[in-house]
């Protein structure tokens, strides 16, 4: 089954303390990306990936980190984790090409509250 | 700022009738949009796209209209089913990136039985 895996789905913090969300899929997609949604602002790009070793910011960058050493993984880092990172994150993953977000596929979504 | 807007958070609808879902967006760069449905407790899914190089693009019961010189575009359902009640974002993407998306903040339909 096709699909894009989040881990883990639901995650309480504390301030400062370095965190990594996982993310997986099985579809050999070459572009991944993730996004937090919070309330009246919809969805938010914070970092994508074209393939491997290759990333680029998104809207909403700052606080957090990304990488991509295999194709079908593509952490989400956060070093020092802040209340105003309190939301819930998605991971997708699509085929490159034009254009890229048609196929997306998402993930379950990870609700992470930092207190 | 947000590039793309949704104005109306919640739409409510008889089954049958037509859902129109609309999106409003500023940057006059967008070349490309999409609607996402978006159930509860899961990811969003691709429902329907179109390029700027049309005004509108069908699929089965779900149609997109794009009206560039107004920077709007709209998403209709018809006939609707309760099976439709979701969140619905619209999104776009820039000409000389199409990694790059920016969503709306979602409307959320509710089709009555």
């Amino acid at each position: 089954e096709a699909q894009v895996t989040q881990n883990p789905r639901y995650l309480i913090t504390v301030t400062g303390k370095k965190l990594t969300v996982t993310c997986s899929q099985n579809m050999n997609h070459e572009y991944m990306s993730w996004y937090r949604q919070d309330p009246g602002l919809g969805l938010r790009q914070i970092y994508y990936s074209m393939n491997v070793e290759v990333t680029d910011k998104g809207d909403v960058p700052e606080g957090y980190k990304v990488s991509r050493k295999e194709k079908r993984n593509f952490p989400l880092i956060l070093e020092s984790p802040s209340p105003n990172q309190t939301s819930l994150y998605f991971c997708a993953s699509s085929r490159t090409g034009f254009p890229a977000g048609t196929e997306a596929f998402f993930g379950q979504g990870t609700r992470l509250t930092v207190v | 700022d947000q590039q793309v807007k949704q104005n109306s958070p919640s739409l409510s609808v008889q089954e049958g009738r037509i859902s129109i879902l609309n999106c409003d967006y500023t940057n006059s760069m967008f070349d490309y949009f999409l609607w996402y449905k978006k159930y509860p407790a899961e990811g969003p899914t691709f429902l329907i796209s179109i390029s700027s190089i049309k005004d509108k693009n069908e699929d089965g019961r779900f149609t997109v209209f794009l009206n560039k010189s107004a920077k709007h575009l709209s998403l209709h359902i018809v006939p609707s089913q309760p099976g439709d009640s979701a969140v619905y974002f619209c999104a776009a993407s820039v000409k000389y990136n199409f990694n790059k998306f920016y969503f709306g903040s979602g409307t959320k339909l509710n089709v009555k039985p």
